[in-house]
């Protein structure tokens, strides 16, 4: 029973590029939530997305970032025109539907030089 | 006040000792709390789930009082593989993003 699988695990971009991240739910999760980890700092909340659907995005920045999850394939993170503040650990949980325990994916750790 | 507060650490215990860390959170209307573990650049792991009643997993128990509106977790006879950061998370409904403290760090020491 794979668990939550994210990738890459480290991916490096340089400034202005844009950097993909995935994330592929647990077997019967249909709920996603993505999650950045700034050095030194907690969790914060970015997007919790649904199959085809984003419920809740208050945690996105307004701009260069999106989220999808597709009917098929993983939920995607999309940062454009990365800049060095970007650089975190990017972390995807995912939830069974109609129940509220979160699994955590081993994340994305993207550094923007 | 933020969300969800944590006393960062560290707390620095011996083998063998017992440890208690506390959370406390503002949005009285939370339903769901839980403890993770997250390991120095690993993700966080699910340690315990706290309903209403508390629970207890082995040397660990959580507790969550409303009134005050805070959560516990202690762990008692500490193991040098303990050691790692605690986090407390609050939802205030199912399926909905969990609000994390910042962490609070234990080292166990031989």
């Amino acid at each position: 029973n794979a668990g939550v699988m994210q990738n890459p695990r480290h991916l490096v971009r340089r400034r202005g590029q844009e950097a993909r991240l995935r994330c592929s739910p647990m077997k019967g999760h249909s709920h996603v939530y993505w999650y950045r980890q700034l050095p030194e700092e907690g969790l914060k909340f970015m997007v919790y997305l649904q199959k085809e659907n984003i419920i809740d995005e208050s945690g996105m920045p307004k701009e260069r970032f999106s989220a999808e999850f597709p009917k098929e394939g993983p939920s995607i993170l999309r940062i454009q025109q990365v800049v060095r503040g970007d650089s975190a650990a990017y972390f995807c949980a995912s939830s069974p539907a109609q129940t509220d325990t979160q699994y955590f994916g081993p994340g994305t750790r993207l550094t923007v030089l | 006040r933020k969300e969800v507060e944590q006393d960062p650490g560290p707390f620095n215990v011996p083998e063998g000792a017992t440890v208690a860390f506390n959370c406390t959170y503002s949005n009285s209307a939370s339903q769901s709390f839980f403890w993770y573990r997250q390991d120095c650049r690993k993700e966080p792991k699910l340690l315990m789930s706290v309903y209403s009643s508390g629970n207890e997993d082995g040397r660990f128990t959580a507790q969550l009082n409303r009134a005050s509106q805070y959560i516990s977790l202690l762990i008692r006879d500490s193991k040098l593989s303990d050691s790692a950061t605690y986090l407390c998370a609050v939802e205030s409904s199912g399926n909905t993003p969990l609000v994390f403290g910042k962490g609070t760090r234990l080292s166990v020491i031989a």
